[in-house]
């Protein structure tokens, strides 16, 4: 199984609403990532975790929030967003090996929309 | 610090011609080297990777990619494109020494024409 799951594919909300992106894989893969991708621009790193720890967190800004609550699964918690998050969300993850060139494995995204 | 440039953000092609997509990097460590593909309304897709070794890099799909040290380069090659390789093409790169981090360029979209 090398594939990695997001739900919900598609989500519109309000600027004062709250919502949750879920992201599962079951590869055995202990670095999991979030991604933010605009229209016709490459994925934005935005969080990784290794072994359920945070490791990056690239300034995003205190209304997306990260959660690992185990190896399989990664939560962004979203709250008071502005309609410049509208974005494509993409979740990855990747094995952790001393060799190093690991492949990430992509999930299809979820598409936000803010209002 | 890394960076990937793909300087070419459109590439349209006939079908059944060959296309090459161009990536150069620039980087002052070791790195290993990515091409991925992105369907409309999908995640990234790998298609080869070059860690060492070969320097010509099969991959999925037909895709075979040159590994060229001295010009920084990671072009991407079709010898005959199909209707349904249109699509978004990432070059990226990431340092050997364990970094969990990958640095994409901006991207080609490549365009079969019938």
């Amino acid at each position: 199984d090398t594939e990695v799951t997001q739900t919900p594919k598609h989500l519109v909300m309000g600027m004062t609403n709250k919502k949750s992106l879920k992201c599962e894989q079951h590869m055995g893969h202990r670095a999991m990532y979030w991604y933010k991708q605009k229209a016709k621009k490459p994925p934005e790193l935005m969080f990784v975790y290794s072994y359920e720890k945070l490791s990056i967190n690239e300034s995003v800004p205190s209304r997306f929030s990260p959660e690992c609550p185990n190896s399989s699964l990664l939560n962004l918690h979203l709250h008071a967003l502005q309609p410049e998050d509208s974005a494509l969300y993409l979740c990855a993850s990747r094995p952790l090996t001393s060799g190093g060139g690991e492949t990430q494995y992509f999930g299809p995204g979820t598409r936000l929309l803010v209002l | 610090a890394q960076s990937v440039t793909q300087l070419d953000s459109q590439v349209p092609v006939f079908e059944e011609a060959p296309v090459e997509l161009r990536c150069n990097y620039s980087s002052s460590v070791s790195v290993y080297l990515f091409w991925y593909v992105q369907y409309p309304n999908q995640g990234l897709q790998l298609l080869l990777k070059y860690l060492s070794g070969s320097t010509l890099v099969k991959g999925i799909n037909g895709f075979e990619a040159e590994f060229n040290k001295s010009q920084t380069s990671f072009h991407l090659r079709k010898p005959s494109v199909h209707i349904s390789d249109t699509a978004e093409y990432f070059c990226a790169v990431t340092g050997t020494s364990g970094t969990y981090k990958y640095i994409f360029g901006t991207g080609t979209r490549l365009k079969v024409l019938a």
